[in-house]
């Protein structure tokens, strides 16, 4: 099936640990995001990448690492220096670089125990 | 920096009524596209509508539609006959360019 692959769903994570968010697409879109969501708030965004190699910080960049070696991945790794890591973490893809729609997958739930 | 503003926290109307969620946003584009996104329980996001800022005639999908005021930079999700799986939190967005930036949401509860 074609679609925006996040894993795993749920998430825990000690205080101190570095923990890796994995996003995959098979849409072919060039454009990748990852988004922060907050209880009862809208989306903010941490990082993005238009093309392999390349990548931006959004708003919210601190403490957050990504990568794009792939076309098809674009991992978030949220470092023990994120001093406030429990989210709703939502990974995006868009087909270029202007005017369209983001597509995204469902989800991973982070919870700092 | 462009800001999309949702000024209604939350909102609710009685099933098969007529509700409007509002949506402002800030930018000194002129091309530029504006989306609604629903995001219910399973928290899944949705495009519901989307508008192209040099078309002039709103946009319409089934029983939503939007009022898209250029000049005064609004853009207002109108969902008629509601119905019980209306119920979520709406999102309205901007995209000029690199990304999509979103409002802080408006939760619609849908009455029986």
């Amino acid at each position: 099936d074609g679609g925006i692959t996040q894993s795993p769903k749920y998430l825990f994570r000690k205080e101190g640990q570095n923990v890796t968010l994995s996003c995959e697409q098979n849409l072919n879109h060039d454009a990748m995001y990852w988004y922060r969501q907050d209880p009862g708030q809208g989306l903010r965004l941490i990082y993005y990448s238009q093309i392999v190699n390349d990548f931006q910080k959004g708003d919210i960049a601190e403490g957050y690492s990504v990568s794009r070696e792939k076309k098809e991945s674009f991992p978030l790794t949220v470092t023990s220096a994120q001093k406030n890591p429990t989210a709703f973490y939502l990974c995006a893809t868009s087909p270029g670089r202007m005017n369209t729609e983001a597509f995204f997958g469902q989800g991973t739930r982070l919870t700092v125990v | 920096a462009q800001t999309v503003t949702q000024s209604q926290p939350e909102m609710s109307v009685q099933e098969a009524e007529t509700v409007t969620l509002s949506c402002t946003y800030d930018t000194s584009e002129n091309n530029y596209y504006l989306f609604w996104y629903k995001q219910p329980p399973s928290r899944q996001m949705i495009l519901v509508i989307r508008q192209e800022a040099y078309k002039q005639q709103n946009a319409t999908e089934n029983r939503f539609s939007v009022n898209f005021q250029k000049a005064a930079k609004s853009f207002s999700l109108k969902i008629s006959d509601s119905q019980l799986g209306d119920t979520a939190m709406y999102f309205c967005a901007y995209n000029a360019g690199n990304m999509l930036t979103f409002g802080g949401g408006t939760r619609l509860m849908v009455k029986p």
